[in-house]
């Protein structure tokens, strides 16, 4: 069945510095894939999606790219700041449009100033 | 933006005992889900919902759990006789129709079974 690796946490970083979570996948054809953020004491919000295979999705300067031949959606962001701690959810749906999701382990990020 | 609501944000019930979680999800949403995720575990799907019947559940989904569409907003999922290891953070989603379109969470309800 469909499954994602997600990078074990908790990550801690300083301000401004250069965040990669990474993710990779295991699923039959061509699956969408997403970024869910949870912040403390609130549900999960979409932060970028891609559909096809070498898309890149971005939001709020996170960005990750659709890599096929790698099957990965890795989550990067130039430079992270305090209120981007939280945690990362990695999650793909089938190709058929309208299924369920399937996460990742989640990633705790924790940035101090 | 429209926004998935969910009731209560926190339940705490008796083990044995029924409970029925609420969600309206938004309006024009087609297509409805319920996760959970058990303290320090990732997110597991449950059920989808789609044209008042369960399109896909998983195998946590059995005979105990019911999901319902009693009218044209609420969305509820219901636990007939709870055991302590349904205690977790259930959240309820929906979705436009298409490939592309995203999931929409709700906050989410802690369960907790005593």
């Amino acid at each position: 069945g469909d499954s994602v690796t997600q990078m074990e946490g908790p990550v801690t970083l300083s301000e401004e510095a250069f965040l990669t979570i990474n993710c990779t996948y295991t699923a039959t054809g061509y699956p969408s894939l997403f970024w869910y953020v949870q912040y403390p004491g609130e549900g999960l919000q979409l932060l970028l999606k891609a559909t096809k295979a070498d898309d890149k999705g971005s939001n709020k300067g996170f960005e990750a790219t659709y890599r096929k031949e790698t099957t990965s959606f890795h989550l990067e962001k130039g430079s992270v700041q305090v209120s981007d701690s939280a945690v990362y959810f990695c999650a793909l749906s089938s190709n058929f449009g309208n299924e369920k999701l399937t996460f990742g382990t989640g990633t705790r990020l924790t940035i101090i100033p | 933006e429209p926004e998935v609501t969910q009731t209560p944000s926190h339940q705490v019930t008796q083990m044995g005992q029924e409970v029925i979680l609420r969600c309206v999800p938004i309006s024009n949403h087609l297509y409805f889900y319920w996760y959970r995720q058990i303290l320090g575990q990732k997110v597991e799907f449950l059920v989808s919902f789609y044209n008042n019947e369960i399109s896909e559940k998983s195998e946590i989904f059995d005979d105990q759990f019911s999901v319902e569409r009693p009218d044209g907003s609420n969305f509820t999922l219901k636990i007939r006789s709870t055991k302590l290891e349904d205690s977790a953070m259930y959240f309820c989603a929906s979705s436009a129709r298409g490939r592309d379109q995203p999931q929409h969470f709700g906050d989410g309800t802690r369960l907790s079974i005593l």
